[in-house]
């Protein structure tokens, strides 16, 4: 899993309640990505960043939130306002060196979130 | 709409065999291309991927991929299937020069290698 680390591996959550998902990368790339995946569907684009102090939506991005205040770090909050927040969540950075595009994205561990 | 499409959910093969895992893709514009693999409870581990050149690719643990155009393919093949390829494959598909960079991906291919 390269050098992205995410934690905790497993989560469990109250309805109503916030949790935070951490993602740590010691590898300097700029861009960072958070997915969800679930049986049958592959991977859904939640939020990404591509540089410092910036962030897009992704594909399914309500009830989620993120933050890009270091390059190393890219945290991921499920709010109560996600409806069926019970996945698993996938961390990915990716280099922008030379400006292209065709680099690969580097995948995390992941963290099991399931809500009780 | 860009789209990748695995028509198998799961391909079944004998160890020793040759095995094949589908991809097809649909983009406006010209494509990266790329395979991941997945074990039980683990990340996605970068297998191989398509820039340009060489329609064959080829990456690691032995796989490769045949990138044909006119078929919108992308095909993940090894001569040999080991028992150890058992994992969840995901083809996907990122457009030269979006704007955004963003990788589409199919909804994966479970290979199940039987000794």
């Amino acid at each position: 899993d390269g050098g992205i680390t995410q934690s905790p591996k497993y989560l469990f959550r109250k309805e109503g309640q916030n949790v935070t998902l951490s993602c740590e990368q010691n590898l300097n790339h700029d861009a960072m990505y958070w997915y969800r995946q679930d049986p049958g569907q592959g991977l859904r684009l939640i939020y990404y960043s591509q540089i410092v102090n910036d962030f897009q939506k992704g594909d399914i991005a309500e009830g989620y939130s993120v933050s890009r205040e270091k390059k190393e770090s890219f945290p991921l909050t499920v709010t109560s306002a996600q409806k069926n927040p019970t996945a698993f969540y996938l961390c990915a950075s990716r280099p922008t060196y030379r400006r292209s595009d065709g680099n690969e994205q580097f995948f995390g561990p992941g963290t099991r979130l399931t809500v009780l | 709409a860009q789209s990748v499409a695995q028509p198998e959910d799961q391909v079944n093969v004998a160890e020793g065999n040759p095995l094949t895992v589908k991809c097809t893709y649909s983009v406006s514009g010209n494509p990266y291309l790329f395979w991941y693999v997945q074990y039980p409870n683990r990340g996605l581990q970068f297998l191989l991927k398509y820039i340009t050149g060489d329609n064959l690719v080829k990456g690691s643990y032995g796989f490769e991929a045949e990138f044909n155009k006119s078929q919108t393919s992308f095909h993940l093949k090894k001569p040999s299937a080991l028992v150890s390829d058992s994992a969840l494959y995901f083809c996907a598909v990122r457009v030269r020069g979006g704007a955004t960079n963003k990788l589409i991906f199919g909804t994966g291919t479970l290979l199940a290698v039987q000794p």
